[in-house]
């Protein structure tokens, strides 16, 4: 079983409005969890670093959060716009190591 | 910030051939590089992990003397799929860790291999 697991697997969204990602792990503890954007035929890139003690983390329209007790993150994105159509994947970094757990990713569309 | 170059970016060969791919950190020299594979919809999976001077450490599962991987110096690591097959057809990504707990691993935009 994945350590993991992101839902919705794939959203569609219109463009400003807003969208809620989610992502379960049964890792604990951890080193730090990030959200990932991965645009279609590129690399990941990486939009949001949290230790295990952090609530939140903001880049620009994007904002994490982490509840350590239910082991859940989201990511939101706020006034979506088209270049944020790609997919979003939940890293989680194993303590004292530097192996991923990568969540499936959820692919955003956003239309016009 | 950071990036990683990866090179081709596609590539289309017969069945049987060998085709290299090759990992660069442009300005950070890579404690250790990592070779990814990513089918469609799914998660990328860990391959191997390589540091430089040493043998790569591959993933169970990772035959080591199909994807052969050479990490010659801090800023450079090759990954060659030998004898290819229709099956291997995949995404590759490499990423590059410079060290440190909050660093992240900083990904190439990855290679399209298709084995006709």
């Amino acid at each position: 079983k994945n350590q993991v697991e992101q839902s919705p697997q794939s959203l569609i969204i219109l463009e400003g409005k807003n969208c809620t990602l989610q992502c379960n792990y049964t890792v604990s503890p951890f080193s730090n969890l990030r959200w990932y954007k991965q645009d279609t035929g590129r690399g990941p890139v990486s939009l949001t670093i949290m230790t295990f003690s952090e609530n939140t983390k903001s880049n620009g329209r994007y904002t994490a959060t982490l509840d350590a007790d239910t082991k859940q993150s989201s990511l939101h994105i706020t006034a979506s716009q088209l270049s944020d159509s790609a997919s979003y994947i939940c890293v989680v970094t194993l303590p004292n190591d530097y192996k991923l757990s990568f969540g499936a990713g959820t692919t955003v569309t956003v239309r016009a | 910030g950071a990036v990683v170059s990866q090179h081709p970016s596609w590539v289309i060969c017969k069945s049987g051939t060998s085709v290299k791919i090759e990992c660069r950190s442009l300005d950070f020299q890579a404690t250790t590089m990592f070779w990814y594979r990513q089918f469609p919809k799914q998660s990328l999976m860990l391959m191997a992990t390589s540091n430089e001077g040493s043998k790569a450490t591959y993933e169970q599962g990772v035959e080591k003397d199909k994807f052969l991987i050479n990490h010659a110096s801090l800023t450079l690591s090759t990954l060659t799929v030998t004898s290819a097959h229709p099956e291997d057809s995949s995404f590759y990504i490499c990423s590059a860790f410079l060290g440190g707990g909050d660093q992240p691993q900083h990904f190439g935009d990855g290679t399209r291999l298709s084995i006709l």
